[in-house]
């Protein structure tokens, strides 16, 4: 148990759909983000928030849109996915943004898009 | 931006055995943090360990920072060891960035 949450855990979607997920850290920490990690890739950064505000996007389409309502919470929505999209996705938070700050993961949801 | 290279990228041991791990990175760093990915997907958190040595258990972890390297040692391999091992490094405001990781599996 790393002090962050993920839900759902396994999501599997058609490209028309819309859905969210969902993190949550217990941690008190001020930043959070969003990786993408694909088969045989290396992680990919998505998003980074600091207090609440975006402060990276890392070239995302924007059918990824992400959404902070506060320091302890971190959504990522989905619409008209590719089935490409499929991957893993990992929420992480540290307790500032800057590279000093050791990053603690959730344990991912796993997106299959059909 | 950082290179991160990781070795091996396979590795197979009979349970018991010792093994080690290797990250290289091509500049200086201010975090450098290894990590074990379980066959659940969860990256669970092993070291920060941007200098120095640090033990915990059957793990241990020594990063050089001058020569740009760290080892991660596992001593008497259990089979819930297996599993990937990823090194990350980063400096300064920019992201962390990952090695592409060794694939540990402990055979009974």
């Amino acid at each position: 148990e790393t002090g962050v949450t993920q839900t759902p855990r396994h999501l599997v979607m058609g490209m028309t759909n819309k859905k969210s997920l969902k993190c949550e850290q217990h941690l008190g920490h001020n930043a959070m983000y969003w990786y993408k990690q694909s088969a045989k890739k290396p992680l990919e950064l998505m998003f980074v928030y600091s207090l609440e505000e975006r402060v990276e996007n890392n070239s995302v389409p924007s059918r990824f849109s992400p959404e902070c309502p506060n320091s302890s919470h971190l959504f990522l929505h989905l619409h008209t996915l590719q089935p490409e999209d499929s991957a893993l996705y990992l929420c992480a938070s540290s307790r500032f943004r800057d590279s000093y700050n050791e990053q603690f993961f959730g344990p991912g949801t796993r997106l299959t898009v059909l | 931006g950082i290179q991160v290279e990781q070795s091996p990228p396979d590795l197979i041991l009979q349970e018991g055995a010792n093994s080690t791990l290797r990250c290289n990175f091509s500049d200086s760093v201010n975090n450098l943090q290894w990590f074990h990915q379980n066959p659940w997907g969860q990256l669970i958190n092993l070291f920060y360990i941007p200098s120095g040595t640090k033990q915990n258990g059957r793990l241990s972890a020594t990063t050089v920072a001058t020569e740009r390297y760290s080892l991660l040692y596992i001593s008497s391999s259990q089979t819930t060891d297996s599993g990937v091992y990823f090194c990350a490094v980063a400096r300064g405001n920019e992201k962390l960035t990952f090695g592409t990781g060794t694939r540990l599996t402990i055979i009974p």
